[in-house]
This record gives C-alpha cells, sequence and structure tokens, in this order.
C-alpha cells in the first residue's frame, strides 16, 4: 500500500544538526520532496531528489535517499529558529498523478 | 505570478450548511488537488483532477463533491456540512515532473 511515515515531533538547540526521517513503500517513486509549513501558512517546497540519487545538497539542507531501506533524511545544518516549522516528506507515485505525504515532523528549535 | 489561491482563509459553519471552497491556479497545470490537514494525521486526499472537466476520489471522499469546469479551478463543496469536516484544507496543482504548488489553506470550522 502507499504509506509515508515520519516522527511527529524534533527538538534541537539553535546552532545544532536536526535531521528529519521518513519511510516510504512505493520503490518505483520517481521524485521525492520535503515541504516546508509555517504557522498558518501553506507547504512550500524546500528541496527534492530524483530516485537515481542518493544525496543532493543545497546550503544547510541534505538529503539522503536509501532505496534499499526506502528511507528518505532530511538534515538541517545549524538550525535556525527561523527553521521552527512542520516539514513534510512526500512521494510522486509512479504511474499515477498523486502525491503521497507523510504525517509531518514538527520540529521546535530552542535558543 | 499569484500561483495557486484559496478563498475563503477562514469559515465557520453550522452543522447541514452547505459552501463551496474555491480553488484558482494560473500556472496552466493539468493536475489539480484537494487535501484536508488534520492534527497528527497529515495530508489526506479528498478528490483531484487530472484535466479540465474530469474528476476523481481520493483518500477521503466521502461527504464532498467536486468540480473542474475551468481548467484553472477546482472546487470543493460540501452539501451538508458535519462537524468532523473541521479541518485545514488546502488546494495544490502541478505538472508531470514536478512538483505540487499549494495555496494557503481554508480554515474550517463547523460547530
Amino acid at each position: 500500500g502507499e504509506d509515508v511515515e515520519q516522527s511527529l515531533f524534533l527538538s534541537v538547540r539553535e546552532g545544532d544538526s536536526s535531521v528529519i526521517n521518513c519511510t516510504y513503500t512505493d520503490s518505483s517513486s520517481t521524485y521525492l520532496y520535503w515541504y516546508k509549513q509555517e504557522p498558518g501558512a501553506g507547504l512550500q517546497l524546500l528541496t527534492y531528489i530524483f530516485s537515481n540519487m542518493d544525496m543532493k545538497q543545497d546550503q544547510r539542507l541534505t538529503v539522503l535517499l536509501n532505496k534499499k531501506d526506502k528511507h528518505l533524511s532530511l538534515r538541517i545544518a545549524d538550525t535556525q529558529t527561523g527553521d521552527s516549522a512542520i516539514y513534510f516528506c512526500a512521494e510522486k507515485v509512479s504511474g499515477t498523478y498523486k502525491y503521497i505525504f507523510g504525517t509531518g515532523t514538527r520540529l521546535k528549535v530552542l535558543a | 505570478n499569484a500561483g495557486v489561491t484559496q478563498t475563503p482563509k477562514f469559515r465557520v459553519l453550522k452543522t447541514g450548511q452547505s459552501m463551496t471552497l474555491l480553488c484558482a491556479q494560473d500556472m496552466n497545470h493539468e493536475y489539480m488537488y484537494w487535501y484536508r490537514q488534520d492534527p497528527g494525521m497529515g495530508l489526506r486526499l479528498i478528490h483531484y483532477s487530472v484535466g479540465e472537466g474530469t474528476t476523481a476520489k481520493g483518500e477521503v471522499p466521502d461527504g464532498y463533491n467536486v468540480s473542474r469546469l475551468k481548467k484553472q479551478n477546482f472546487l470543493l463543496g460540501l452539501e451538508s456540512a458535519a462537524p468532523s469536516q473541521t479541518s485545514v484544507y488546502f488546494c495544490a496543482s502541478g505538472e508531470v515532473g514536478t512538483e505540487a504548488f499549494f495555496g494557503q489553506g481554508t480554515r474550517l470550522t463547523v460547530v
């Protein structure tokens, strides 16, 4: 079945690294995404990775993909208070038009 | 460039009332989606559309109807609102090979 799982909460201290994890079930997914949702707002795309990649780095963000274990992670280096938000991982289901979202991880950054 | 616009942003309904949520996108996307977001449950797909004049059921379609009479608009209707439909509703649009673009959300309370 289609299911994307994330832990619900993560708390880190300002300046530390944050690692948000996600597991997905559709091994044929072509794209995997990370979205950020700030309070009272919609979801904004943070970064994405193609399924034929193992890693993608974009400034403070590092995405790691382990296709064997169907595991996706997002690392935020030097986490700031402005990074406090809900982070969703999502997969694009191959052969369909559907995006499947995880439950979201609420990141709280402590000053 | 407005992207995806949802109206209204907030609404309070009494049980049994009806309403329509409007989603408009200006990116000429073929695919449009309606999700609901509830605490701890992430985003759940209500209905989606793969083109003008087409609609399909998602994960939680009961109690909702949709229409896509124009490519740029996707309407979500509640014929007889129930308290269980209290939620935040998000519209999104996309294309093959792109991420989903989200509106800012509609916060609906049914009393």
